[in-house]
């Protein structure tokens, strides 16, 4: 399965823009590119993902590289209840979470 | 749906006794599986299921059994709990796992295990 890089930490302020980076250099031809959230200690959180076409949701967009190599989530406007652990994925189903980027908004 | 639900919630054992933590689901989904987290860390994947009648290990199944009889429940089984296996537990549920553009998992809240 194709490994994935993120930024441990990374602040963002209140109401601004979230952009989260993520590289996949291996990721293969088939492969999604999987984001989730996990808030404190809570379960994670499914948020959004895509193969190669930008995506948007409620929650969030998701940007992929022309060579889908890498990837930003984007969180539009960013609130407090957006601080939490968000992890990057490239598996099919069996989801291999690394340490993830600690994201901390401030008011 | 009450979605993927877990129980119990808190759970303290002693070294060597055995339980089972239980994890259902109501959205019909074919896809199970567990993980641990330890404080400060990420997830790791311990056993998973495709399907009825259908499991495999993860990168840490060490200590741990599970069964999936039913499509809705896939319960976890520590054979001789030990204080390593000290963690938060997740079971987690997908529609499929053959379509990889419909992967995204549905988590529980967890279970908080303390071994004495």
């Amino acid at each position: 399965d194709a490994k994935t890089t993120q930024p441990p930490s990374m602040d963002c302020a209140e109401g601004r823009a979230a952009n989260l980076p993520c590289n996949h250099s291996t990721i293969s031809g088939n492969e999604y590119v999987y984001w989730y959230r996990q808030i404190h200690s809570q379960g994670p959180q499914y948020i959004i993902h895509g193969l190669k076409n930008n995506e948007t949701n409620e929650m969030a967009s998701l940007i992929i590289t022309e060579d889908r190599k890498s990837s930003t989530l984007i969180l539009p406007h960013a609130t407090l209840r957006d601080t939490a652990v968000y992890y990057c994925i490239v598996a099919p189903y069996k989801l291999s979470f690394g340490a993830g980027t600690t994201v901390t908004v401030r008011a | 749906n009450a979605g993927v639900t877990q129980t119990p919630k808190f759970q303290v054992l002693k070294t060597g006794q055995s339980m089972t933590l239980q994890c259902a689901q109501d959205m019909n989904h074919e896809y199970m599986s567990w993980y641990r987290q330890d404080p400060g860390m990420g997830l790791r994947l311990i056993h998973y299921s495709v399907g009825a009648g259908i499991t495999d290990q993860g990168e840490v199944p060490n200590g741990y059994n599970v069964s999936r009889s039913t499509t809705e429940d896939f319960p976890l089984r520590l054979l001789s709990a030990a204080p390593s296996q000290t963690s938060v537990y997740f079971c987690a549920s997908s529609r499929s796992y053959r379509d990889r553009g419909s992967n995204e998992q549905f988590f529980g809240p967890g279970t908080r295990l303390t071994v004495l």
